[in-house]
């Protein structure tokens, strides 16, 4: 129940594209859901979050849909560029546990 | 803002030996530290989580007499493995929340360690 399922592991999309990258909960009480960046021997950076009182929110060209009653949420990235190129987490917390849930994490390649 | 720094970066040891990491909030204080440990392709496991001034909570099959954490000041929490293995190589990440910011953890660069 306190699992994260991410999909897919992989994904390769031409520049300009959009790559979506999904994720699914089961544990109702998780009330915070957000992606973050790594690329290679980095630590992760936080791109966007959402609470589950919205359905959608954007943050340039970052876009995360929320499906409460699916227990999903997606990841959009409009106008991809060969620069988004790295692995991409999802996660999920409940308030006041603090721990983040992490999903299993897609490596993305943007061709040029 | 909300940065969070590690050190060292990356660190070679000999297998029996210790090997301390610090993760330092450079521009917050830190009510709550994490430590994630982090193989290869794969996504970030969570370790421990650490309030300042008091023990650290392990996650479940995590050895806290191998793995030491210390949280000694709102800015300052350490990983100390040790009696290092080869098995115990890989990349270790700490993050740093803080009450104004809810939820969001703050990811230090992470730290590759390598025990030879």
């Amino acid at each position: 129940q306190q699992q994260v399922k991410q999909s897919p592991q992989s994904l390769i999309v031409q520049k300009g594209g959009i790559p979506i990258i999904n994720c699914a909960y089961e544990n109702t009480a998780f009330d915070y859901f957000p992606w973050y960046q790594q690329f290679p021997g980095k630590g992760p950076a936080l791109l966007i979050a959402i609470r589950p009182d919205v359905s959608e929110k954007k943050e340039g060209r970052f876009t995360i849909s929320f499906n409460k009653s699916a227990k999903q949420f997606s990841l959009h990235i409009m106008d991809s560029q060969p620069g988004d190129s790295a692995t991409y987490f999802c996660a999920a917390s409940r308030q006041g546990a603090q721990k983040l849930v992490f999903g299993q994490g897609t490596r993305l390649t943007i061709n040029p | 803002g909300a940065v969070v720094s590690q050190h060292p970066s990356w660190v070679i040891c000999k297998s029996g030996t210790s090997v301390k990491i610090e993760c330092r909030s450079l521009d917050f204080q830190a009510t709550t530290m994490f430590w994630y440990r982090q193989f290869p392709k794969q996504s970030l496991m969570l370790m421990a989580t650490s309030n300042e001034g008091s023990k650290a909570t392990y996650e479940q099959g995590v050895e806290k007499d191998k793995f030491l954490i210390n949280h000694a000041s709102l800015t300052l929490s350490t990983l100390t493995v040790t009696s290092a293995h080869p098995e115990d190589s890989s990349f270790y990440i700490c993050s740093a929340s803080f009450v104004q910011g809810l939820y969001e953890q703050y990811f230090g660069p992470g730290t590759r360690l390598t025990v030879t």
